[in-house]
């Protein structure tokens, strides 16, 4: 098993710009969770998703953010415009039910 | 879900056991014991869980207290590779299971030669 899958692996951009970061979590699991970490704040759940549907969003910083799951084996999460501050470490995890998740490589942002 | 407290950071040197503690005194009847691990720039690792009884598996054993009030992660033979971060969770299961992982600080571990 490939574990989960995140692309890209880091991101370099601009202020004001559109940054999309894809997932694709283990077959078979039936939650997705986006999370974010930063120095200051650790690791934060941002949305999770349950057989595509978003449950809980309520750690989305902003409506600049936005997550969705189009099918069981592909998630992004998108921020538009980016701002300097959401730099930081986005997470991928998935899990069948609700036992142990499984975590992605992550993708390291930076929005300049 | 319940609030846990563990020390911010440990030492073991490598080839005894690493004991990590970790108190969680409101924990609830329904609420299980989850332990993850960061190792730097990686994604945390799902290690263990538990609901009262002792568990063990290829990476960790976990003792829950009788009274589920604290617990303690045990690495029966720390090596470098297990200095990480490692994080204690608890989390409701059935119908009140929101799925949420709410990660505290955790404690470093730092696995010396």
């Amino acid at each position: 098993d490939a574990g989960v899958i995140q692309s890209p692996r880091h991101e370099v951009t601009e202020m004001g710009q559109e940054v999309t970061l894809r997932c694709k979590p283990i077959s078979g699991h039936d939650y997705l969770f986006w999370y974010r970490q930063t120095m200051m704040r650790g690791l934060e759940l941002l949305i999770y998703f349950n057989n595509n549907v978003p449950i809980d969003d309520s750690g989305m910083p902003e409506d600049r953010f936005s997550a969705k799951m189009p099918n069981a084996s592909f998630s992004t999460l998108k921020i538009q415009p980016s701002e300097p501050r959401d730099s930081a470490v986005y997470f991928c995890a998935s899990s069948y039910r609700v036992f142990g998740q499984f975590f992605g490589p992550g993708t390291r942002l930076t929005v300049l | 879900d319940a609030k846990t407290t563990q020390p911010p950071s440990m030492d073991c040197a490598e080839g005894r056991a690493a004991n990590l503690p970790c108190n969680h005194s409101t924990i609830s009847g329904n609420e299980y014991v989850y332990w993850y691990r960061q190792i730097h720039s990686q994604g945390p690792q799902y290690i263990i869980h538990g609901l009262k009884n002792n568990e063990t598996n290829e990476m960790a054993s976990l003792i829950i207290t009788e009274d589920r009030k604290s617990s303690t992660l045990i690495l029966p033979h720390a090596t470098l590779r297990d200095t990480a971060v490692y994080y204690c969770i608890v989390r409701a299961s059935g119908s009140s299971n929101t799925g949420k992982l709410i990660f505290g600080q955790g404690t470093t571990l730092q696995v010396k030669p």
